[in-house]
């Protein structure tokens, strides 16, 4: 079984809201990412987790929080977000961190609007 | 950076066709990914490329890397509505200042096909 799944499909929140997006696989993968994708554009990295801490943050900012409870699980928190942010959400894991070769299995994504 | 340039950016076939999409990279592939979307949808793997000169299939999709011209083509035979989708190919980039490499994709094929 290849299936990473993410809820919410879809998500809208305000400006001042707080929110998560959660994502889960149960392949026993050590990796887990975190990418945004803009209509038309190819998914861009934003978070790496490898063996459940924080390896690599592409300068994302603070207002996107990651979190990962366990080998499992990986959380994404979102607060005062801006308009600019509406995309789709895709989580991503692979079976280890950082090496070439290593193919990444990705979630159906969240699709979030920011009004 | 590596870059990813997929060629063409979108192309509309009649059922039954064949049809290849080239993706050539601006740097040594370590690993050459190939991935179908949906559009609003989460990535499908289709296929990993590692060695010059390999070459996969499934089903009608068959995919070739030239390590010596950096570059992988993904091949459909007899094409059908269900291929219709948007192709992207990714690889495998070094990260400044370390040894791990993350994964970046190139700009996508949008494919149609006409029944």
């Amino acid at each position: 079984d290849t299936e990473v799944t993410q809820t919410p499909k879809h998500l809208v929140m305000g400006m001042t809201n707080k929110k998560s997006l959660k994502c889960e696989q149960h392949m026993g993968h050590r990796a887990m990412y975190w990418y945004k994708q803009k209509a038309k554009k190819p998914p861009e990295l934003m978070f790496v987790y490898s063996y459940e801490k924080l390896s690599i943050n592409e300068s994302v900012p603070s207002r996107f929080s990651p979190e990962c409870p366990n080998s499992s699980l990986l959380n994404l928190h979102l607060h005062a977000l801006q308009p600019e942010d509406s995309a789709l959400y895709l989580c991503a894991s692979s079976q280890f961190p950082g090496l070439a070769g290593n193919e990444q299995y990705f979630g159906p994504g969240t699709r979030l609007t920011v009004t | 950076s590596q870059e990813l340039e997929q060629s063409p950016q979108s192309l509309i076939v009649q059922e039954g066709k064949n049809l290849t999409i080239n993706c050539t990279s601006s740097k040594t592939l370590y690993g050459l990914y190939w991935y179908k979307q949906k559009y609003g949808e989460g990535l499908i793997f289709l296929m990993m490329l590692q060695k010059g000169g390999e070459e996969k299939s499934h089903e009608k999709i068959t995919a070739k890397l030239d390590e010596k011209k950096q570059q992988s083509s993904l091949h459909i035979t007899a094409s059908q509505p269900s291929h219709a989708g948007i192709y992207l190919c990714g690889a495998d980039t070094l990260r400044s200042g370390g040894s791990n490499y993350k994964l970046t994709f190139g700009k996508g094929t949008l494919l149609t096909v006409n029944p």
